[in-house]
């Protein structure tokens, strides 16, 4: 079975600043999908930003862009000029591209402060 | 609203009891999921419909859990005879058959005494 992993379980950023999450996973696949989430406290979860392996171009979305390292497994997510309600948690899942794929992987979450 | 539903947010029951939660999906996705997230984990699958068809189950799925989804609508989680272990929050998610991102709903969030 695909694993995802996030190695740092907690992460701080100082107001306008710049953070970057981490996340590697591992699979036989070579087409497969990897998504970042982000779940505020009480709240539901959220698609932030989606990448396609196929696609060499990392992806992006607004202040929040990917690494995406396809050889190296690696898939990190950067927010640029934090803001206050960025302040979550943020997981990294996988999902497989073939047809019986459904299910995402997902990581155990970095949980991400913001400092005013 | 037009996201996803769940109901209730919370539920709090006795051990040995049986619980039973709604989601309401997005109302054109055919693709309904259901998730167990516990404290400090991320969420794990469950089961997947395909319209009215269950199409997978995690071996999580134990023989406690089912789960309906009539008319391809809304869907239900049963658990029976719920245990400790049980408590964790439930996520529904939906999404289109040709869109690969997944929306989710509030979860349900169990508690067994």
């Amino acid at each position: 079975a695909q694993t995802v992993t996030q190695s740092q379980p907690e992460m701080s950023v100082q107001e306008a600043e710049t953070v970057t999450l981490s996340c590697t996973y591992d699979t036989s696949e070579s087409d497969y999908y990897l998504f970042w989430y982000k779940q505020p406290p009480s709240r539901q979860m959220i698609l932030v930003i989606r990448q396609e392996a196929y696609k060499q171009q990392n992806a992006t979305e607004n202040r929040f862009s990917v690494n995406f390292q396809k050889a190296a497994k690696s898939f990190s997510l950067k927010i640029s000029d934090s803001q206050l309600g960025d302040a979550a948690m943020y997981f990294c899942a996988y999902r497989s591209a073939s047809n019986t794929g459904n299910q995402f992987y997902f990581g155990t979450g970095t949980s991400l402060t913001v400092i005013p | 609203d037009t996201g996803v539903s769940q109901d209730p947010r919370h539920k709090i029951t006795k051990r040995g009891q049986n619980v039973t939660f709604r989601c309401d999906p997005i109302s054109e996705h055919n693709r309904l999921y259901w998730y167990r997230q516990t404290l400090g984990q991320g969420p794990e699958f469950l089961t997947y419909f395909q319209n009215e068809a269950q199409l997978e189950k995690s071996r999580l799925l134990s023989d406690r859990f089912s789960a309906e989804r009539p008319k391809g609508s809304f869907s239900t989680l049963e658990i029976q005879r719920t245990e400790q272990g049980d408590s964790a929050m439930y996520l529904c998610a939906s999404s289109l058959y040709s869109n690969n991102e997944q929306f989710f709903g509030p979860g349900t969030r169990l508690t067994v005494l």
